[in-house]
């Protein structure tokens, strides 16, 4: 019963240095999407995928870059890792239809140095 | 663009008692649906409730339900008993009916129960 699963859980970075964090799904679900979360900001929409072959950006996507590989797998890669974003990433799916809930992976601790 | 705003960082609430958080959104269409989730210290996200804007009842779960003011734009959550185990961050979503559908939260209201 893995949901939606997150890699890696931590994650300490170089300015500059640039990594993947991965993304999947077991649900069959159509929507995928990608959160940071910082103190007093909630969670912000870095960019999220209604369907297989499609991303839009969200509120916070400059730095970002993402790839729907497949229905299951959602990844968000930061090519130039910047202090700024220093956050907990949170990867999330549901099926189409407004009134689904939304599952949430179980977040990555991201520090950038 | 759709936001979500919680006005409240944090509140506070005897074991017990009740407890309303706030939450208002801002939207131009009439097709959507509201959320409002719990993040424990575990940061595990867990529905809490949800409500669909084009049904006038408020939503109900137990011990939470729903304030849903559609012409406002409000969005409140009541917990009524509060107990220690709902101590935590509360989000509130939104979610458009057409299109990509993208899932937008609120700030978050971080809830302290006294014991």
């Amino acid at each position: 019963n893995a949901g939606v699963t997150q890699t890696p859980k931590f994650q300490v970075l170089k300015t500059g240095q640039s990594m993947t964090l991965q993304c999947a799904q077991d649900m069959n679900h159509n929507s995928m999407y990608w959160y940071r979360q910082d103190p007093g900001m909630g969670l912000r929409l870095i960019y999220y995928s209604a369907s297989e072959g499609t991303t839009d950006k969200g509120e916070v996507p400059n730095g970002y870059n993402v790839s729907r590989l497949n229905k299951r797998e959602f990844s968000l890669r930061l090519e130039s890792a910047a202090p700024s974003q220093t956050s907990v990433y949170f990867c999330a799916s549901s099926t189409t239809g407004g009134y689904t809930e939304a599952f949430f992976g179980q977040g990555t601790r991201l520090t950038v140095v | 663009a759709q936001t979500v705003t919680q006005s409240q960082p944090e509140m506070s609430v005897q074991e017990a008692e009740t407890v309303t958080l706030s939450c208002t959104y801002d939207t131009s269409e009439s097709d959507y649906y509201l959320f409002w989730y719990k993040q424990p210290p575990s940061r595990q996200m867990i529905l809490v409730i949800r409500q669909e804007a084009y049904k006038q009842q408020n939503a109900t779960e137990n011990r939470f339900s729903v304030n849903f003011q559609k012409a406002a734009k409000s969005f409140s959550l009541k917990i009524s008993d509060s107990q220690l185990g709902d101590a935590a961050m509360y989000f509130c979503a939104y979610r458009s009916g057409q299109g990509a559908q993208k899932l937008v939260f609120g700030q978050g209201t971080r809830l302290t129960i006294n014991p």
